[in-house]
This record gives structure tokens, sequence and C-alpha cells, in this order.
């Protein structure tokens, strides 16, 4: 079974510092990959998507991740952090059948 | 156009009860999955339904079930509520198509407390 492990339950930045959250996932065929975003109390925002076809795949609110395959990771970045960046984000794998397969989450904080 | 609308937004029941949550995708997708979000078992996928019928199950009990309507609108019931059962419950909605690219939008959840 495809599986995803994030690096970091929590991670801190400055306001205006490099953001990078981790993620590598495990899977026997050729994955597609997700960032999503959850602000308290709230749902699942979709950040970004790898479907194979670029390898640097742009999200919106400045974020993008790089599909790695020699290093089975795609982590997420962001140049420089934001206040309203606070927030959960999770990796996901999509699996056959529609399903996806999450990783435990990052809270990611930020300092002013 | 409007996103996936989840319904209550928050419950409270007793042990033992059943409880019934809506959800109403995204105009023109056919395809609706359940997940489970807990701080201890983060999140896990219940089932997923297209055009009214279940294509994937996830790992939960036959406590929770689920069933899709022909206007593509989805609900869940669980019966026989457990403590354990608290959680938040969100929708995803996509068009359903075939193969691990499908977007999936989901909705605001639903806060259920068992209590």
């Amino acid at each position: 079974a495809q599986s995803v492990t994030q690096l970091g339950s929590h991670v801190s930045v400055s306001e205006g510092a490099l953001v990078l959250l981790r993620c590598n996932y495990s899977s026997s065929v050729p994955p597609y990959l997700f960032w999503y975003v959850q602000y308290p109390n709230q749902g699942l925002q979709l950040l970004l998507k790898y479907t194979s076809a670029a390898t640097l795949v742009k999200g919106i609110n400045g974020f993008e991740a790089e599909f790695k395959k020699s290093e089975t990771s795609f982590h997420l970045t962001k140049p420089s952090a934001h206040m309203s960046d606070a927030a959960e984000y999770f990796c996901a794998v999509s699996e056959s059948g529609n399903k996806l397969v999450f990783g435990a989450g990052t809270i990611l904080r930020v300092k002013s | 156009k409007a996103g996936v609308t989840q319904t209550p937004r928050y419950l409270i029941k007793t042990r033992g009860q059943q409880v019934t949550l809506s959800c109403s995708p995204i105009s023109g997708h056919r395809s609706v999955s359940w997940y489970q979000q807990t701080p201890g078992q983060g999140l896990q996928f219940l089932f997923e339904y297209f055009s009214e019928t279940q294509r994937n199950k996830g790992n939960f009990p036959g406590r929770f079930s689920g069933r899709q309507f022909s206007n593509s609108r989805s609900e869940m019931n669980v019966s026989t509520l457990e403590l354990g059962d608290s959680a938040l419950y969100l929708c995803a909605s996509s068009s359903g198509l075939q193969g691990r690219g499908s977007s999936y939008t989901f909705g605001s959840g639903t806060r259920l407390t068992v209590v």
C-alpha cells in the first residue's frame, strides 16, 4: 500500500523566512501527489497537485513543490513566510480508486 | 460555482445513538468521498461513492455506512455511536474520473461530538 511520511509535526519559521515542509512517499507505481492546507475549524484546501506533467509544481499563495523520484520526496516550499501561512499542512498520495492517503500533517507556526 | 456543502457543521450525540451527515458536491461532480479526521489517527478514508454506487471502502466497521442519491448528494450514517467516533468528518467532491489524478475539493466538515 502507498504511504506518506511528513517529517516534523511542528515547524516554526520567522515571518519572511523560507518555508520548507517535508514529505516522502512510498509507492510501487508513479504517484499522484497533493499538498493541502487546513486552517482551524475548516476543511482542506488544495495548494498544489503533481500529476507527472512537470516535476516542479506551482500552487496557490506562492507555494511550490518539487517531485524527486530518486528521493521519493515531494517537499513544499515558499520563499517568504507570511503570518497568514500559519496552518496545518497535509501531503497526500492518490491510490487507485480515487482514494487519498494522507500524511500525519505538519503544523506551521510563523513568528513575527 | 458553489463549493462542497456539508451539513450540519456541528453535532452533539449520545453514545448508542445514530447520526446522519449530509454532503452536497460541486455541481457536475459525480464522486463523493468521506474522511474521518481525529487527533490520534489523522485523516482516514471511509468510502467513496460514484454514480450512486460505492466504489471504494476504507477499513471501518459496518456501523459506518453511506449512500449517494441521483443528484450526487451523499449521506453517511453512523449507528450505535461510540465515544471514539468523535471527529471531524470531511466530504470531498471530484469529477470521479478513473485514475489517480482527480482533484478533490473538500467541504468544511461536520464536527461530531459523542458524549
